[in-house]
């Protein structure tokens, strides 16, 4: 059964920096691997998606990385704001259907 | 506008009585999709539809029911067999069901029980 996993549960920065979001998967046999973001009682919007033959996926200040042997995805936020404060989620596809096995999430707070 | 339509956006129900939560997509989304979502965890995929006339169980099925009668609407209830019902539920909507897809995602149901 495959297990995603996300470190830090939560993370709060200074504005500016740049950050480091990571999410794991026990079963390497993925379709594809997405980031998404969620405010507080809203629902998600998708950030990035890598394809399984991809490497990693850019979109203004964010990068999207992914090690599919490895089981591993980063997510960076270059020179973050506090509009960037949200939870993370990440989310990787099963091999039926569109079905999506979701992490926990990485509430992040980047502080004025 | 496009989207995705949840309603109500919060929701109380007393133990023992069943409960449909509303969605509605104007995306012309053949394949549409519930999530349960508990306070500091990820999602978890309840029911999924493919196509009108046409839905799967998901990871946790048990408790709730759907239905497709029309590709617009994918209501949930959430019946008294669902023994913890408290949750954030959110639904999603996907152009068709590739794993290339895009879900898109509406704003979420709260629903309490007292």
């Amino acid at each position: 059964k495959q297990e995603v996993t996300q470190i830090p549960a939560a993370l709060s920065v200074p504005e500016g920096e740049n950050l480091v979001l990571n999410c794991s998967f026990t079963d390497s046999a993925i379709y594809n691997l997405q980031w998404f973001r969620q405010d507080p009682g809203k629902g998600l919007t998708s950030l990035l998606l890598i394809q399984s033959s991809q490497r990693e996926q850019t979109s203004g200040r964010l990068n999207a990385s992914l090690d599919k042997s490895s089981g591993r995805s980063t997510l960076y936020i270059a020179a973050s704001q506090p509009g960037d404060s949200a939870t993370y989620l990440c989310a990787v596809s099963r091999n039926a259907g569109n079905m999506l096995t979701f992490g926990g999430g990485t509430r992040l707070m980047v502080k004025p | 506008d496009g989207g995705i339509t949840q309603s109500p956006k919060y929701l109380f129900r007393k133990e023992g009585q069943n409960v449909t939560l509303s969605c509605e997509q104007n995306l012309n989304h053949d394949a549409m999709y519930w999530y349960r979502q508990d306070p500091g965890q990820g999602l978890r995929l309840i029911y999924y539809s493919q196509i009108v006339n046409d839905f799967q169980k998901g990871d946790i099925a048990e408790g709730y029911s759907v239905s497709r009668e029309k590709k617009e609407s994918f209501p949930l209830t959430v019946t008294s067999a669902q023994k913890n019902p408290t949750a954030f539920y959110l639904c999603a909507s996907s152009i068709g069901g590739k794993l290339t897809d895009t879900q898109y995602f509406g704003p979420g149901t709260r629903l309490t029980v007292l």
